[in-house]
C-alpha cells in the first residue's frame, strides 16, 4: 500500500523560508509524477506544483511561481518543496500527493496526511 | 487558474440518491474528459473516487458515478449511506500541466 508522510511544517515569520519533505513508501516512487497541494478553510484545495519522474519537467501555480521550488530524490524516495518569501496567505495544510500515472493531466490518487504551515509574525 | 464552482452543501436521506455539480469553463471541465472527484472526511486526506469523468479506482463502490455535459461535471451517489457524509471536491485538468479544484461540497446524510 502506498504511503506518503510529510514533514517540515511549522511556524515561520513573513518573508521567511521553510522546506517540506515527503517520504514515500509502498510503491515504486521513481515511476510516478508527484505534486504538492495545499488546503485552507477559506480557499479549499489549491494545486501548487508537480514534478515528473526524472525531474525533467516541473510546473507551478501562479500564486507560488518564483517563490516555491519542487524537487525530488528518487534514490531516497523523497519529494521536497522549498518555500521562500513566505506570506500570511501561504498558511495552510500542505499535502504531498502521487499522480495516478506518468501524465500531468491525471489527478493525484494517493495523498499524505499533510503538514501544517503557519506564516505569522 | 480560477476554482471550479460547486454548491456549498447538499443533503439526502439514507438510501436516496444525490448529485453534486461542478461547473468550470471550456478551458478546463469542458475541454477534455479529465475531471476527477475526491471524498474527504474531517481531518483526513482526500480520497480519489472518480477520475476521467466516470472511471472508478479499484476499491471504490459502484454507488459512486460521474458524468459530464459541456462545462459541468456531476458526481452521483446512489443508495446513500451514513459513511458517505463528507466533503466532495472536484478537480479538472486546466491545460498547461495545471490542475484546478472546486471549492468543495459538504454532503449531509440526514
Amino acid at each position: 500500500q502506498a504511503q506518503l508522510v510529510e514533514s517540515g511544517g511549522g511556524l515561520v515569520k513573513p518573508g521567511g523560508s521553510l522546506r517540506l519533505s515527503c517520504a514515500a513508501s509502498g510503491f515504486s516512487f521513481s515511476n510516478y509524477y508527484m505534486s504538492w497541494i495545499r488546503q485552507t478553510p477559506g480557499k479549499g484545495l489549491e494545486w501548487l506544483s508537480y514534478i515528473s519522474t526524472g525531474s525533467e519537467y516541473t510546473n507551478y501555480a501562479d500564486s507560488v511561481r518564483g517563490r516555491f521550488t519542487i524537487s525530488r530524490d528518487n534514490a531516497k524516495n523523497s519529494l521536497y518543496l522549498q518555500m521562500d518569501s513566505l506570506r500570511a496567505e501561504d498558511t495552510a495544510i500542505y499535502y504531498c500527493a502521487r499522480y495516478l500515472s506518468s501524465n500531468s493531466w491525471d489527478p493525484p490518487d494517493y495523498w499524505g496526511q499533510g503538514t501544517l504551515v503557519t506564516v505569522s509574525s | 487558474q480560477s476554482a471550479l464552482t460547486q454548491p456549498a452543501s447538499v443533503s439526502g436521506s439514507p438510501g436516496q440518491s444525490i448529485t453534486i455539480s461542478c461547473t468550470g469553463t471550456s478551458s478546463d471541465v469542458g475541454s477534455l474528459d479529465l475531471v476527477s472527484w475526491y471524498q474527504q472526511h474531517p481531518g483526513k486526506a482526500p480520497k480519489l473516487m472518480i477520475y476521467e469523468v466516470s472511471h472508478r479506482p479499484s476499491g471504490v463502490s459502484n454507488r459512486f458515478s460521474g458524468s459530464k455535459s459541456a462545462n459541468t461535471a456531476s458526481l452521483t451517489i446512489s443508495g446513500l449511506q451514513p459513511e458517505d457524509e463528507a466533503d466532495y471536491i472536484c478537480c479538472s485538468y486546466a491545460g498547461s500541466r495545471i490542475l484546478v479544484f472546486g471549492g468543495g461540497t459538504k454532503l449531509t446524510v440526514l
